[in-house]
């Protein structure tokens, strides 16, 4: 049981390049989730999505874009990357029922130079 | 929206000894609290957590309590252990079913002192 795969884990993008931060799992999970996290800060929700075909903005939405046509895969989309978007991005997890646990990936660094 | 407060942002404490960080919540609608530790290049992962509707919860080495009324609740490690050394995060949800996602604190990071 793989739980939550990011890929890649690494990334250096340059400015106004564009790239997709995959997510995929495995848990049966309908509620995805896409995090970032700067330096000496906590996590911050960029989208969400509670099934297939419905995403919802999160605390920080601007500059990117998600899709969710399946149960297992959440894409996150940079479209045109910024310094700003240097960050550490978590994808998460967590099953229908009330305040079920939450389950992390490992998370990919980006940096946009 | 939800703001949630986290202290200390450091915390060094000798092992074997006790640790105790303390979070703050704004939103009263909030009825999630889970706690989280995050080790180096790796994911957040749950360590414990309460509902609005219990007082205290303890697993082994680690409690949590919760005041609705103060909106604060608080992490307790007793008997740390070198293993304990990690970065903890506090976080507040209150959607139902906990659907629209986690609030977090900025992180305490815990180091346990040989």
């Amino acid at each position: 049981n793989a739980g939550v795969t990011q890929t890649p884990k690494f990334r250096i993008l340059k400015i106004g390049q564009s790239m997709t931060l995959q997510c995929t799992q495995d848990m049966n999970h309908n509620y995805m989730y896409w995090y970032r996290q700067d330096p000496g800060m906590g996590l911050k929700l960029i989208y969400y999505s509670v099934g297939a075909g419905i995403t919802d903005k999160g605390e920080v939405p601007n500059g990117y874009n998600v899709s969710r046509s399946t149960t297992e895969d959440f894409p996150l989309r940079l479209e045109l990357a910024a310094p700003s978007q240097t960050s550490v991005y978590f994808c998460a997890s967590n099953g229908k029922g009330v305040y079920t646990e939450a389950f992390f990936g490992q998370g990919t660094r980006l940096t946009v130079v | 929206g939800e703001n949630v407060e986290q202290h200390p942002s450091t915390l060094s404490v000798q092992e074997g000894d006790s640790a105790v960080i303390k979070c703050t919540y704004s939103d009263s609608a909030s009825n999630y609290f889970p706690w989280y530790k995050q080790e180096l290049g790796k994911g957040p992962q749950l360590i414990i957590d309460i509902r609005s509707n219990v007082g205290e919860k303890k697993d082994q080495r680690i409690a949590v309590t919760l005041n609705k009324t103060a909106k604060h609740f608080s992490l307790h490690i007793t008997e740390t252990q070198p293993e304990d050394s990690a970065v903890y995060f506090c976080a507040a949800s209150k959607g139902a079913e906990g659907a629209d996602g986690l609030t977090f604190g900025k992180g305490t990071h815990l180091i346990i002192q040989p």
